[in-house]
């Protein structure tokens, strides 16, 4: 199995609503990512988590909130969202750290902030 | 041949030629680069690594070259096909492994 999951695939949601995006991957990964893309653009890095541990935040707003219940999961909790965060939500996984192996994908969520 | 457009270059092909996507990167202590695809709607999608100690790798019709001198990253094609076209992105990052950085994308355009 070398697919990372993602749900929903598509969202919409109004400023005031709260919801979660959800990742899973079952290749025994130890390192979870979670992207940006907006059209015409590259992937940009969010957060990384590494041994379920949070190790990088890119200065995300604190609108979203991840999460890492256990080493095959992980979600991405929004809250209070503005129209410009509508994007494509990416999720990654890989071995280790980056450098050492590639980052497998799953097909990203996404999300229209009305 | 290629463009650039208001914010992603485009390189168009005949099909059966060879396609050379051209990737700059910024940071000289980049350890690990990979060239991924991405096809409209769907993820990342990887083609070929390259660590920094190699120069040449070769894969099933694809070939990336790396020089470290100028700082620049290489995808060739060969004999390219409709399948192909898709947006190439290539990705750097460093001996720590976390900052994973993408460049900016081509365009691939396969015509008939």
């Amino acid at each position: 199995d070398t697919e990372v999951t993602q749900t929903p695939k598509h969202l919409v949601m109004g400023m005031t609503n709260k919801k979660s995006l959800k990742c899973e991957q079952h290749m025994g990964h130890r390192a979870m990512y979670w992207y940006k893309q907006k059209a015409k653009k590259p992937p940009e890095l969010m957060f990384v988590y590494s041994y379920e541990k949070l190790s990088i935040n890119e200065s995300v707003p604190s609108r979203f909130s991840p999460e890492c219940p256990n080493s095959s999961l992980l979600n991405l909790h929004l809250h209070a969202l503005q129209p410009e965060d509508s994007a494509l939500y990416l999720c990654a996984s890989s071995q280790e750290g980056l450098g050492n192996t590639e980052a497998f994908f799953g097909q990203g969520t996404r999300l229209t902030v009305v | 041949g290629e463009s650039v457009g208001l914010h992603l270059p485009t390189l168009s092909v005949q099909e059966g030629d060879n396609s050379i996507i051209n990737c700059a990167y910024s940071n000289s202590a980049s350890d690990y680069f990979i060239w991924y695809k991405q096809e409209s709607g769907k993820g990342p999608q990887f083609i070929i690594d390259i660590r920094s100690n190699m120069d040449k790798r070769q894969g099933q019709r694809v070939t990336v070259l790396l020089n470290k001198t100028v700082k620049h990253l290489s995808l060739q094609i060969a004999a390219t096909q409709p399948g192909d076209s898709a947006v190439y992105f290539c990705a750097e990052t460093d001996n720590y492994g976390q900052n994973f950085v993408f460049g900016p994308g081509t365009r691939l355009s396969v015509l008939p």
